[in-house]
């Protein structure tokens, strides 16, 4: 019954060395998001998803990378990470991009970089 | 701009006690609101929403109303577990070229047998 996944749960990375976090969902939703989370603060915003628009929020580092293969998936990449980028990151999708649609989160994957 | 306030946290309560986390809210307009629910190590979890004013969310015992007049939506729950201890998050839809969330920080609720 999962709707969005993220795999995997737990990444490890060297600082510097490039890792890829994956993001799947089974609503077929048109929008997909990534969020950062740092120490059960609020989750960031990184940059969404409108079907193949990708729309990258002003102060996302270009560190950050994302692409949308097709509606189910959707991928984050961190060409160069850094120690500041230890973090949980959240996948969500929504149905739409109005003043109504609930955002639905996977269960996140904690990167840690070493 | 817009903006969530919560209360700061953590609540420490006792098993059964009755709970109730402050959250109001700066926006123009009456956007939709939200309050999600975060356990240790994992994702956001929608609890409970409400879309315009007077509605009332509810779900798994908690509850929160939609209060336009005190801009307001303060989640209570009756009774708590032990299982209700993590982090609770509102947020609400706001609108500046596109529609994007904004959360509070959060509250973390502890619960004691």
């Amino acid at each position: 019954d999962a709707m969005v996944i993220q795999n995997p749960r737990y990444q490890v990375t060297q600082f510097g060395k490039p890792v890829t976090l994956s993001c799947s969902q089974t609503l077929n939703h048109n929008v997909m998001y990534w969020y950062q989370q740092k120490s059960s603060q609020a989750p960031k915003l990184l940059f969404h998803y409108y079907d193949k628009d990708f729309n990258n929020e002003a102060d996302t580092p270009d560190n950050f990378q994302s692409r949308r293969p097709n509606t189910s998936f959707c991928f984050l990449d961190i060409r160069s990470p850094g120690l500041g980028d230890a973090a949980m990151y959240l996948c969500a999708t929504s149905r739409g991009q109005t003043g109504t649609d609930t955002q639905y989160f996977g269960p996140g994957t904690r990167l840690t970089v070493l | 701009g817009d903006s969530v306030t919560q209360m700061e946290g953590p609540v420490t309560l006792s098993e059964e006690a009755f709970l109730t986390i402050n959250c109001t809210y700066t926006a123009t307009g009456y956007p939709s609101l939200f309050w999600y629910v975060q356990y240790p190590g994992e994702g956001l979890q929608l609890l409970l929403k409400a879309t315009k004013a007077d509605d009332k969310g509810s779900n798994k015992g908690f509850e929160a109303t939609y209060r336009k007049e005190t801009t307001s939506f303060h989640l209570e729950k009756g009774s708590v577990q032990v299982s209700d201890s993590a982090v609770y998050f509102c947020a609400l839809i706001s609108y500046s070229g596109t529609y994007k969330y904004i959360f509070g920080t959060g509250t973390r609720l502890k619960v004691l047998a």
